[in-house]
């Protein structure tokens, strides 16, 4: 299809193991995000990808999550050693870049993750 | 720093009343984006509306319309003759600067329930 394209749809994994979430981006979007939406917490920030620029990791609530964007496209994000509290949807965004401000961002349906 | 407020967590009312879910603001900045987001029970988060802090004409979309208010912070969204399908929690979010892309603050969220 053409939207953001997320998987798994759903990870059940071990406290302790490290999983790897993938989003594929709508094709010609420059910009992509990665947030997080647990139950309390609301929709909240993890990372954002633009161009060749160094991402913005500001958002990211310990060493134990990474991201990585290959080619300008794909990106994965790594969380390492995984907690109880990281059970959450993952959700990716992508959007267009302008000079005309904020684009809209699109998303994916997300990736539950589990952690048992 | 940014702030987004939805103060009603859930709202339940019955098909075909007009419903307005309430969002307040904040920010240092005096460029900003608004906008507002549909998560209906599937999960993905579908785009309604952009809002740059220049332009504070309402904006009506067939059932949908928005009220800006700068003065008061608010970004209050209506649905008018409301319908089973538009059963969803709804976010409020807002984005700083005016060019280039930042990520998306988000409020809670509003869950409405429209009963047949």
């Amino acid at each position: 299809g053409a939207g953001v394209s997320q998987s798994p749809s759903n990870k059940v994994t071990e406290k302790g193991k490290d999983v790897e979430l993938r989003c594929d981006p709508i094709s010609g979007h420059t910009a992509l995000y990665w947030y997080r939406q647990s139950l309390g917490q609301g929709l909240e920030f993890l990372i954002y990808f633009q161009g060749n620029s160094a991402p913005d990791k500001s958002g990211l609530p310990s060493d134990r999550f990474s991201a990585e964007r290959t080619g300008g496209s794909v990106s994965t994000l790594t969380i390492q050693r995984t907690q109880q509290e990281d059970s959450a949807v993952y959700l990716c965004a992508s959007s267009l870049v302008s000079g005309q401000g904020n684009q809209p961002q699109h998303f994916g349906d997300g990736t539950r993750l589990s952690i048992l | 720093a940014q702030k987004v407020t939805q103060a009603q967590t859930e709202i339940s009312v019955v098909e075909k009343e007009d419903v307005t879910l309430d969002c307040v603001y904040e920010t240092r900045d005096t460029t900003y984006y608004l906008f507002w987001y549909k998560q209906p029970p599937s999960g993905e988060l579908v785009f309604l509306i952009r809002r740059n802090s220049f332009d504070e004409q309402n904006e009506i979309s067939g059932r949908y319309s928005w009220n800006f208010q700068k003065s008061t912070s608010s970004f209050n969204f209506t649905i008018t003759a409301s319908q089973v399908v538009d059963s969803a929690v709804y976010f409020c979010a807002l984005s700083e600067r005016y060019s280039g892309n930042t990520p998306l603050v988000f409020g809670k969220g509003t869950r409405l329930s429209v009963i047949a």
